[in-house]
């Protein structure tokens, strides 16, 4: 059950794209297209921006875009917004009911 | 709508035990599985329990297992989550999750979450 790796920060100016990057293994990423990530603002509960590799929630605006290629997932934020700068964890299915999470990402807008 | 209020935090000395609850409004409960996530002050997120939509099955991670126990009462629409021997290390705010998949069809997923309630483990 170990962690999913993401880098500890990301950053862009407002209206530009960024990228965060979520690498896994065979045994959770690789092995099962049940990919979420979760954005959380300072003092808030998480909330689900993608499930299922890159569904959108209602709700979640289309900025908001995700894949997966391997054992790496990747979310994309198009258009940066201030509202944006947050926290962003990914998670996986590793099996028998477990899901595990990254480290997080913390997103500055410039 | 849809809401999931945690209680029963505190703070506790290490080796005892604490009992949270998630009361659950507005949508299905015995549809859907429920996890228990903590975050450690500063940390990242971890899935610390799952239990199934009908409290069949559950699964804990490494960190807590034989030490905590979840369980729910579709009757009271309530989650719960026993903790016996904590240690400093289960600091954290604790907050419960409801699966977005509907019985066994799971997304893997939680789309919705309580506020939290804050966990210290110290003497």
């Amino acid at each position: 059950q170990s962690a999913l790796t993401q880098p500890p920060s990301a950053s862009g100016s407002p209206g530009q794209a960024v990228t965060i990057s979520c690498t896994g293994t065979n045994s959770d990423i690789g092995g099962y297209n049940f990919v979420s990530w979760y954005q959380q603002h300072p003092g808030k509960a998480p909330k689900l921006m993608i499930y299922e590799v890159a569904k959108r929630p209602s709700g979640v605006p289309d900025r908001f875009s995700a894949s997966k290629s391997g054992n790496t997932a990747s979310l994309t934020v198009s258009g940066l917004q201030a509202e944006d700068e947050a926290d962003y964890y990914c998670s996986s299915y590793a099996g028998s009911n477990i899901v595990i999470f990254g480290g997080g990402t913390k997103l500055t807008v410039l | 709508q849809v809401q999931l209020v945690e209680s029963g935090g505190g703070v506790v000395q290490p080796g005892r035990s604490l009992r949270l609850s998630c009361a659950v409004s507005g949508i299905t409960f015995s549809a859907h599985d429920m996890r228990w996530v903590r975050q450690a002050p500063g940390k990242g997120l971890e899935c610390v329990a799952v239990i199934s939509y009908d409290g069949s099955n559950k699964n804990y991670a490494d960190s807590v297992k034989g030490r905590f126990t979840i369980s729910r009462d579709n009757s009271k629409n309530t989650l719960y989550i026993q903790m016996n021997s904590l240690r400093p290390e289960d600091t954290a705010v604790y907050y419960c999750g409801k699966e977005r998949g509907w019985f066994s069809d799971l997304a893997y997923a939680m789309d919705v979450w309580g506020q939290g309630t804050t966990v210290t483990v110290s003497s």
